[in-house]
This record gives structure tokens, sequence and C-alpha cells, in this order.
């Protein structure tokens, strides 16, 4: 069926690394705009960073650009966000959602706690 | 940056009732080449990810209740549930998806009375 799953959160201490993984099925996969969106507990929404089609323009939030890394496999129909430098603040929940007319289709996301 | 300012940040209705929410952006949201208001909805419920309501500021998704309705251009948006189900309780948002960063507003808390 349609859908984004995501993968490779977890507890980290300040300063290490982390890459999440998001893998598409059920669509064309390389015929759309993939972002990456996190939620801190209990708070609202958070744009993070966005993907084209084919991976060549990319771009981030302040908050995270130069840290972040959003990248694309399109013949693995995957999504990737590697995470550096991580902060205490980078605690989130992290989805994953297929971009176009509003995001139209999230994963049911998956939870980096950033800790020491 | 476009900021998106929602308001209120929370509001009880009781069933069967109608519930407003407003968003007003900081800038306009109106693309005009083709005159469509780059504008989204979402609904999110408890432990789940945030489900698209709406597009382009009125435009319902595939699946959603007629009871949810969009109105608005240019800076000033309402997201309206007409008659409220218990199974509206939810924190929705708007987004704007005209420039990058595609902001959020803060989120409106809809509960019952």
């Amino acid at each position: 069926q349609v859908q984004l799953v995501e993968s490779g959160g977890g507890v980290v201490q300040p300063g290490r690394s982390l890459r999440l993984s998001c893998a598409a099925s059920g669509f064309t996969f390389r015929s759309y705009v993939m972002h990456w969106v996190r939620q801190a507990p209990g708070k609202g929404l958070e744009w993070v960073a966005v993907i084209s089609y084919d991976g060549s323009n990319k771009n981030s939030a302040d908050s995270v650009r130069g840290r972040f890394t959003i990248s694309r496999d399109n013949s693995k129909n995957m999504l990737y966000l590697q995470m550096n430098s991580l902060r205490v603040e980078d605690t989130a929940v992290y989805y994953c959602a297929r971009g176009g007319d509003g995001y139209n289709l999230w994963g049911q996301g998956t939870l980096v706690t950033v800790s020491s | 940056d476009i900021v998106m300012t929602q308001s209120p940040d929370s509001l009880a209705v009781s069933l069967g009732e109608r519930a407003t929410i407003n968003c007003k952006s900081s800038q306009s949201v109106l693309y005009s080449s083709n005159n469509k208001n780059h504008l989204a909805w979402y609904q999110q419920k408890p432990g789940q990810p945030p489900k698209l309501l709406i597009s382009w500021a009125s435009t319902r998704e595939s699946g959603v209740p007629d009871r949810f309705s969009g109105s608005g251009s240019g800076t000033d948006f309402t997201l309206t549930i007409s008659s409220l189900h218990a199974e509206d309780v939810a924190v929705y948002y708007c987004q704007q998806y005209y420039s990058t960063p595609q902001t959020f507003g803060q989120g409106t808390r809809v509960e019952i009375k």
C-alpha cells in the first residue's frame, strides 16, 4: 500500500550523529518532492528540509542548516536525513512527508532523543 | 520567512456546534501565476502524524467529511467545522507552501465543551 516508514531514531548524546531513513512504497517515489518535518515533545510542527525529485535541489531550515543533510536514492525508494552535531533541542519525532499540494502522505515518525 | 499565526490557541465547542479556526500569514500566499492560495490545513490526533484536510485554502482532500471547509485568500484564512463530532477532537495546523521554509502555524487545540 501507499506508505512511508521512518527508521533510525534513538537516544544519542549531544554532538553525535544519527541517520534517519524513510522507505517509500506504493507510489512513484521519484515523481515527488520529499520533506522532513519534526515535532518536539508537546510542541508544534517544524519544517526541517526538502529535496527535489531527482535530488539536485535541497533546502533546510536555519535551525539545522550546516548540521543536517537531506538526500534520496530513487533506485531504492529511500529518503534520508543525516544529522550531525546533534543538540538537545533537536529532540523530536521526525516525520518524512510527501510534497505536492500540501503534504498528503506522512510516515508514523521516528523519535530522536538527544541527551547526555 | 513567512510567519503563520493561528487563533485561538484552543477552543472548546459543544457537540454539533460550529468550530472556527483562523490563520494569518505575515505576507500573501496567493501565487499570481496560478491565482491559488498556497495554504493547507492539517488535523493531528494524539500519537498520530498530521493528516492533510485541505489544500489550496479550500480544496478538501478525498475522504475528508464535508463538515470541514476552508476559506480565505491572501493573508487571512479560516478552517470551519460546521458541526463538531467527537472524533474531531485534535490539534489543527495551517501551513503555507508558497515559499521555503514552508512554515506551520502554532496549532489550535479543539476540545469538546
